[in-house]
């Protein structure tokens, strides 16, 4: 069975300042990683993915994320914080198991202070 | 161009009342997904179709729920007896045949008073 937790449900950070949103992960076969963010109101958007190969990735509007297998983490980072970064934001699972059917994480609201 | 929708945005319903939920995915997409999001939660799995035929309806909480594709394209969660525990939003994605990544409308807000 599939598993994310999310730690931290809210992370607040200054304007500039680094972002750091974590994610741990179980998986019994090798994991599918994702990031989505989710503005009020609105679906989700896909930030990131992994899925095979280079274990660092780069999602859209400056945000990346390391899969580290030792570790079942896939943190998401962004180097300096805008105040449009502010959202809330789901890791997900899936595997070949799975047909892609994701597991979230219960999501991590994010806010940036001026 | 253009991405999944979800129609209605808003749906108020009664308590034992019967509702239905659509989603049009994007174009030539094979695979659909419906998710529910409670408050304060990340999207759970309800049920997955993969042209016309549910893959896999392993989340859905009770026979209450139900859905449909009978053409491989537009989908529809059919909910009856409605109670006010399935107030959520109700969230739809597609994804290309093979393709991990999925791509999710804006949702249906449920509310069942």
């Amino acid at each position: 069975a599939q598993s994310v937790t999310q730690l931290g449900s809210h992370v607040s950070v200054s304007e500039g300042a680094l972002v750091l949103l974590r994610c741990n992960y179980s998986s019994s076969v090798p994991p599918y990683l994702f990031w989505y963010v989710q503005y009020p109101n609105q679906g989700l958007q896909l930030l990131l993915k992994y899925t095979t190969g280079a274990t660092l990735v780069k999602g859209i509007n400056g945000f990346e994320a390391e899969f580290k297998k030792s570790e079942t983490s896939f943190h998401l980072t962004k180097p300096s914080a805008h105040m449009s970064d502010a959202a809330e934001y789901f890791c997900a699972v899936s595997d070949d198991t799975n047909a892609g059917k994701s597991t979230f994480g219960d999501g991590t609201t994010l806010t940036v202070k001026p | 161009g253009a991405g999944v929708s979800q129609t209605p945005s808003n749906k108020v319903t009664e308590k034992g009342k019967y509702v239905e939920l659509r989603c049009d995915p994007i174009s030539g997409h094979t695979a659909l997904y419906w998710y529910r999001q409670s408050l304060g939660q990340g999207p759970e799995f309800l049920i997955y179709f993969q042209g016309t035929g549910a893959a896999d309806d392993s989340g859905l909480p009770n026979d209450r729920f139900f859905a449909v594709r009978p053409e491989g394209s537009v989908s529809t969660l059919k909910i009856q007896r409605t109670e006010r525990g399935d107030s959520a939003v109700y969230l739809c994605a597609s994804s290309q045949t093979g393709a991990r990544e999925q791509y999710f409308g804006p949702g249906t807000r449920l509310t069942v008073t």
